[in-house]
């Protein structure tokens, strides 16, 4: 799986956009851009993941860079139960790995009032 | 919303004994992971499972760890002799056929004295 480099930090103002970037320079063409979250040593949540297409959901946006090589998730409106460490992590969407992540250290996003 | 239940929440332990983790994966997944994550510390991937069979597994997971699912439900990790080291949280995962996110458990956070 390719490497990737996160901030180890950010920080955000409640009720503004939260602009969290990923650099995964060495991405390969099969691999998709997935991004979890861990909340105060919960287990990690799922947020989103693309290939190469910005995507929405409810919880989140992702940009892909045209030459894939980085990305930001983006917290339209953060609220202070979104401070948590984001994982932007790199990998194949299925076969042998069987769905294997490697988490780095993240970024912590704190959100202050 | 379906979701991943482990049980414990939390263990102590005497180093040298045995302990046996438990899961209940969401319904009608079928790829079973555990990972841990020592206090202050990332994420580490310890053992995928399908099929019945170990999948993949990381070098930490060496004899002492043993994975099983004992009837159509549970899905346990057994540390044989536990050492200090063994001291984490351990996260279970699930991921369905067709679907690339894991859902992750809330933990069984395991204390060896």
């Amino acid at each position: 799986d390719a490497k990737t480099t996160q901030p180890p930090s950010m920080d955000c103002a409640e009720g503004r956009a939260a602009n969290l970037p990923c650099n995964h320079s060495t991405i390969s063409g099969n691999e998709y851009v997935y991004w979890y979250r861990q909340i105060h040593s919960q287990g990690p949540q799922y947020i989103i993941h693309g290939l190469k297409n910005n995507e929405t959901n409810e919880m989140a946006s992702l940009i892909i860079t045209e030459d894939r090589k980085s990305s930001t998730l983006i917290l339209p409106h953060a609220t202070l139960r979104d401070t948590a460490v984001y994982y932007c992590i790199v990998r194949v969407r299925s076969g042998t790995s069987y769905g294997k992540l490697t988490f780095g250290q993240g970024t912590i996003l704190t959100v202050h009032p | 919303e379906p979701e991943v239940t482990q049980t414990p929440s939390h263990q102590v332990t005497q180093m040298g004994q045995e302990v046996i983790l438990r899961c209940v994966p969401i319904s009608n997944h079928l790829y079973f992971y555990w990972y841990r994550q020592i206090l202050g510390q990332k994420v580490e991937f310890l053992v995928s499972f399908y099929n019945n069979e170990i999948s993949e597994k990381s070098e930490i997971f060496d004899d002492q760890f043993s994975v099983e699912r004992p009837d159509g439900s549970n899905f346990t990790l057994k540390i044989r002799s536990t050492k200090l080291e063994d001291s984490a949280m351990y996260f279970c995962a699930s991921r369905g056929t067709g679907s690339t996110e894991a859902f992750f458990g809330q933990g069984t956070r395991l204390t060896v004295v």
